[in-house]
């Protein structure tokens, strides 16, 4: 069974960088059948796609914070991380970490696995 | 970027009756390869999204036969036939088709 699991400090302070890391377990981070996001939601309020890695090292990002964000897999560990620089208090939010199914069976953004979540709240 | 936009955003439904979730894309989801990136997701009480449905209309495994999703281009429904205690919860749409992949609002399912 694949689990994932964010960890990270649930405190960042404005104008600083957020970075998450999601532990996979039950699979492993260079199968290229599958890819790796990060999906966030504000406390009370709907999803928002963040961006997405594929074992290739290919990526993408969300338009709306594209020069400010940046994920990527550490294989060794079987972990991917998001950084998220310059923080606001618009970017306190629960962060997800999330499985993408494979694309020739289930197709684009069908997120199959996901991390119980992790609140980071920015403030001073 | 795609704006998907859910109606109801809060549907009081009674236990056994039916439930149903629109979801509109601001351009058709139909991709270069003919496929369609609708996704439904499940989100209860306190926990993690769950996906329900992918691709329009294909039901993930453990999800009771209940739910089911259809649609076209950029008209999309889930349906729930009878609702039960456990599906109340918010559930979203979500497309894969254009960069960036964008979600609904959001439609709250709830007991009466």
């Amino acid at each position: 069974q694949v689990q994932l699991q964010e960890s990270g400090p649930g405190l960042v302070k404005p104008s600083e960088t957020l970075s998450l890391t999601c532990s996979v377990s039950g699979g492993s981070v260079s199968s290229a059948t599958y890819y790796w996001s990060w999906i966030r939601q504000p406390p009370g309020k709907g999803l928002e796609w963040i961006g997405c890695m594929y074992y290739s090292g290919s990526s993408n990002y969300n338009s709306s914070l594209k020069s400010r964000v940046t994920i990527s897999v550490d294989t060794s560990r079987n972990q991917f991380s998001l950084k998220l620089s310059s923080v606001t208090a618009a970017d306190t939010a629960i962060y997800y970490c999330a499985r993408g199914d494979d694309i020739t069976v289930a197709g684009r953004g069908a997120f199959d696995y996901w991390g119980q979540g992790t609140l980071v709240i920015v403030s001073s | 970027d795609v704006v998907m936009t859910q109606s109801p955003l809060s549907l009081p439904v009674t236990l056994g009756q039916p439930a149903s979730i629109s979801c509109r894309s601001s351009q058709s989801l139909v991709y270069s390869d003919g496929n369609t990136y609708l996704n439904w997701f499940q989100q209860r009480p306190g926990q993690s999204p769950r996906r329900l449905i992918y691709k329009v209309s294909n039901r993930d495994s453990g999800v009771p036969d209940r739910f089911s999703g259809s649609g076209s281009g950029s008209d999309f429904t889930l349906k729930i036939s009878r609702v039960e205690a456990e599906d109340v919860g918010v559930y979203y749409c979500m497309q894969g088709t254009h960069w960036p992949w964008t979600f609904g609002q959001g439609t709250k399912v709830e007991i009466k």
